[in-house]
């Protein structure tokens, strides 16, 4: 059974650039989750999506922002890139939301 | 709003020794995840707790969950080279949406 899966897995961008980052759940899964990782801020939850609605949203501008299609599959974007915005991007997907996580590999995200 | 405090943020120990790693949370919730995650790599579950008094083990970890104290626990018994990684408890939110919120994560370094 696959895995959560996200792709790219490196990305390079300079400010002001806007990026799209794509994750396929675990055939099943119609929960998706997006979680930044960084080194001072730790794992901050982004938003969820259940059945192509976004379910909760964290406290983040709105420069970010995501969608879920028919088939579970779920894109997150950040437009007007800032340096801060230089993190890893996980998408972690579950059955229905509220249960254990499978998270991605995630996308290492560097803004110059 | 949900306040997740792990300590301590980094722990050094030698093989063989015994340790344990605290997970503070602020309201209440009566669900709670531990995470590990090694270097450049994603998450991996470890355990899930669903009640208060729930103890997990697997190999050489125990995870034990307060809800009354608030508090997890995850403690190591002989420690080996391969647990070194960053360990995450999550407990999930309660009420509305759901959503896990992590820890700062807990560097765990086994050294010979």
């Amino acid at each position: 059974k696959a895995g959560v899966t996200q792709t790219p897995r490196y990305l390079i961008k300079t400010r002001g650039q806007q990026v799209t980052l794509s994750c396929s759940p675990i055939s099943g899964h119609r929960s998706v989750s997006w979680y930044q990782q960084t080194p001072g801020q730790g794992l901050q939850f982004l938003f969820e999506y259940f059945s192509e609605t976004q379910r909760n949203k964290g406290n983040f501008p709105g420069r970010f922002s995501g969608r879920q299609f028919s088939n579970s599959r779920s894109e997150m974007n950040v437009s007007t890139l800032e340096l801060g915005d230089s993190a890893l991007y996980l998408c972690a997907s579950s059955w229905a939301g509220g249960e254990k996580l499978f998270f991605g590999s995630g996308t290492q995200l560097s803004v110059l | 709003e949900l306040k997740v405090e792990q300590n301590p943020l980094f722990l050094s120990m030698q093989e063989g020794k015994n340790y344990t790693i605290y997970c503070n949370y602020s309201t209440t919730s009566d669900r709670l995840y531990w995470y590990r995650q090694d270097p450049g790599k994603s998450l991996e579950s470890l355990f899930v707790l669903l009640s208060n008094g729930a103890v997990k083990q697997e190999g050489r970890l125990m995870a034990s969950l307060d809800t009354k104290a608030r508090l997890s626990t995850l403690h190591i018994t002989a420690a080996v080279h391969d647990l070194s990684a960053t360990y995450f408890c999550a407990p999930l939110t309660q009420g509305g949406s759901e959503k896990l919120v992590f820890g700062k994560g807990t560097k765990l370094t086994v050294n010979p």
